[in-house]
């Protein structure tokens, strides 16, 4: 079945630093979507990516659709505290929520104060 | 988006019982989907809660043990049934507003089986 790869599994940064987290697969998506999840709550959408090059920003988060399709990457820039979580990417064979979403493992970040 | 209330959000149970899920949309929505995250895990699609008919379920989950009902755009349940430990995960309904709409999901059912 398609899988999607994060990695690292966790991260750890310095407040105000940057940081970049990649998705790769080994099959095409047509969609990419960006989820970010707290601890006791559900993920929550951060960025929906639907063309091959594609760059979306959302504030401190930026994503890129990969030109291949088989990969994506999110950027956070000037991180703050409350970005601790953990990253979910996920891609869709078709856009819609009719097609089935292929989730990755998930990037825990921790940001140091 | 649409405000997704799922209940309960958290509940112990006992093996060889039932738990029923609840999820409620504020307005309706054309996709339901049931998703489940064991420990530490990635989310796992269970099946697709398809209104006013028979779910569609992934492969390694069946009907039996998983029965789901949707009787309208705003409404579904997820009973996990013959609780066992291996049971004990966090369940997340998930929808789409249209079938051009990314997936947004509830805050999940943390569930203890003991």
């Amino acid at each position: 079945g398609q899988q999607l790869n994060q990695s690292p599994q966790s991260m750890f940064i310095q407040e105000g630093e940057d940081v970049s987290m990649n998705c790769t697969s080994s099959s095409i998506f047509n969609t990419w979507l960006w989820y970010k999840q707290d601890p006791g709550e559900g993920p929550v959408l951060l960025i929906a990516l639907y063309k091959a090059g594609e760059l979306t920003s959302n504030g401190r988060l930026t994503a890129q659709f990969g030109i291949t399709r088989k990969d994506s990457f999110l950027n956070i820039s000037a991180s703050i505290p409350s970005d601790v979580g953990i990253y979910f990417c996920a891609g869709q064979d078709d856009t819609g929520a009719n097609s089935k979403l292929t989730f990755g493992k998930g990037i825990t970040l921790s940001v140091r104060p | 988006s649409a405000v997704i209330s799922q209940k309960p959000s958290r509940d112990i149970c006992q093996r060889g019982t039932s738990l029923t899920i609840q999820c409620q949309v504020d307005s309706q929505v054309t996709m339901m989907f049931w998703y489940r995250q064991q420990p530490g895990q990635s989310l796992t699609l269970i099946a697709t809660a398809n209104q006013g008919s028979e779910a569609t379920y992934e492969s390694g989950f069946v009907i039996d043990k998983f029965p789901i009902s949707r009787p309208n755009l705003t409404f579904s349940t997820l009973t996990v049934s013959n609780l066992s430990p291996e049971d004990s995960s966090i369940y997340l309904c998930s929808v789409g507003l249209d079938y051009n709409s990314p997936l947004h999901f509830g805050n999940g059912t943390r569930l203890t089986v003991t």
